[in-house]
């Protein structure tokens, strides 16, 4: 166990809805990254939040949001959901704001229908 | 930006031989290297890594290996167990931003 909580683990929704994933880094962790990963693409690094701030963004499109809130708890927001979205969603939390030793949850699988 | 590639998307090894696996970038700048395990149903469990200040770093039974000339990092498993069966992922960072640049990963086999 990582110690990173992901909910849900599942998650069955229709086309041009909108989800909500939720993480817990793990205790003392500040920086709560997210990634996609999918079949043909990989693992893509999303975004990243450090102590409730944006830090790093990737190739994040611009229907998918996020936030970090006081608790460091993190939400990534999916909306105008396409059949592509489908895909395992990551969310990572570290000590730093750096590259250094990320720990990852067990992933939240979308599926759009 | 960087792209991590991969020479071989599945390594078929006996069990209680050495596996080696390979990983290129492309970015010089990258600083820091980093090798994940995702067994099926997992997420990516961190194994070991490395920055870019060093070029061999050991852990319990791996070994990652850094050759910033060439742009080249392998993990090498000692003695390969059945429970070592899984994707394994090289990810590559740079100064502390932008997150890891993930490679494909390699499927490590274990023959009986």
């Amino acid at each position: 166990d990582s110690g990173v909580t992901q909910t849900p683990k599942h998650l069955i929704t229709a086309t041009g809805q909108r989800v909500t994933l939720r993480c817990s880094p793990r205790s003392g962790d500040l920086s709560v990254y997210w990634y996609q990963q999918s079949l043909d693409q990989g693992l893509q690094f999303l975004i990243q939040y450090y102590n409730g701030e944006e830090r790093a963004k990737g190739n994040i499109l611009e229907r998918f949001s996020a936030q970090q809130f006081p608790d460091l708890h993190s939400e990534l927001n999916l909306s105008s959901l396409e059949l592509g979205d489908s895909a395992l969603y990551f969310c990572a939390s570290s000590v730093g704001f750096g590259n250094t030793e990320a720990f990852f949850g067990q992933g939240t699988r979308l599926t759009v229908v | 930006g960087e792209s991590v590639g991969l020479h071989l998307p599945t390594l078929s090894v006996q069990e209680g031989d050495n596996s080696i696996i390979n990983c290129a970038y492309s970015n010089s700048a990258s600083d820091y290297f980093i090798w994940y395990k995702q067994e099926s149903g997992k997420g990516p469990q961190f194994i070991i890594d490395i920055r870019s200040n060093m070029d061999k770093r050991q852990g319990q039974r791996v070994t990652v290996l850094l050759n910033k000339t060439v742009k080249h990092l392998s993990l090498q498993i000692a003695a390969t167990q059945p429970g070592d069966s899984a994707v394994y992922f090289c990810a590559v960072g740079r100064g502390g931003a932008d997150g890891l640049t993930f490679g494909k990963g390699t499927h490590l086999i274990i023959q009986p």
